[in-house]
């Protein structure tokens, strides 16, 4: 059982390059999730998916996008990367609503924008 | 909007030592989620406890328990018998609805 899995681990952009980034749950969970951890801070959510077709922003959506088309798949599309995306970014997945709630993390993509 | 509060940056503690990790937040909504993560060095965030809000009993995990006092909103974790496998950073997060809003962590140590 993989539970969710990103790809890629590391990566080095230029600035004003894109890149997707890859997360795949395997759990059948409706909720995903993409978070940002810069550097001694906790998570920032930057969007989410309630289910296939639906996604919504977070706090931080600026300079991202997302689509969801499966429920399995939740790619981070960034577009013209700029220095201020350097960061470590993790997808996470959660059944739902209901108790215990929980969401399930990612090993986490490391970007860093030169 | 829901914030998390995590005043102490750092924290060390002796091997087999108690230690307590503070928490606290700020929400006007009556049915919520509380959890603690453990960040290692890996990065993997994993879930060490987790607390629902209408339960008047305190989480535990093995080691891990908490002390979730709603009224003060404040959610501590407690770390019994503390091991070197323990030294990471630790978030607190809190859940309503479909999203999670996560304090800035707190870095343990553990003194051998």
């Amino acid at each position: 059982n993989a539970g969710v899995t990103q790809t890629p681990k590391f990566r080095i952009l230029k600035i004003g390059q894109s890149m997707t980034l890859q997360c795949t749950q395997d759990m059948n969970h409706n909720y995903m999730y993409w978070y940002r951890q810069d550097p001694g801070m906790g998570l920032k959510l930057i969007y989410y998916s309630v289910g296939a077709g639906i996604t919504d922003k977070g706090e931080v959506p600026n300079g991202y996008n997302v689509s969801r088309s499966t429920t399995e798949d939740f790619p981070l599309r960034l577009e013209l990367a700029a220095p201020s995306q350097t960061s470590v970014y993790f997808c996470a997945s959660s059944p739902g609503l209901a108790p215990p709630a929980t969401q399930y993390f990612g090993p986490g993509t490391r970007l860093t924008v030169l | 909007a829901q914030t998390v509060t995590q005043s102490q940056p750092e924290m060390s503690v002796q091997e087999a030592e108690t230690v307590t990790l503070s928490c606290t937040y700020d929400t006007s909504e009556s049915d919520y989620y509380l959890f603690w993560y453990k960040q290692p060095p890996s990065r993997q965030m994993i879930l060490v406890i987790r607390q629902e809000a209408y339960k008047q009993q305190n989480a535990t995990e093995n080691r891990f328990s908490v002390n979730f006092q709603k009224a003060a909103k404040s959610f501590s974790l407690k770390i019994s018998d503390s091991q070197l496998g323990d030294a990471a950073m630790y978030f607190c997060a809190y859940r309503s609805n479909s999203k999670l809003t996560f304090g800035k962590g707190i870095t343990l140590s553990v003194r051998p």
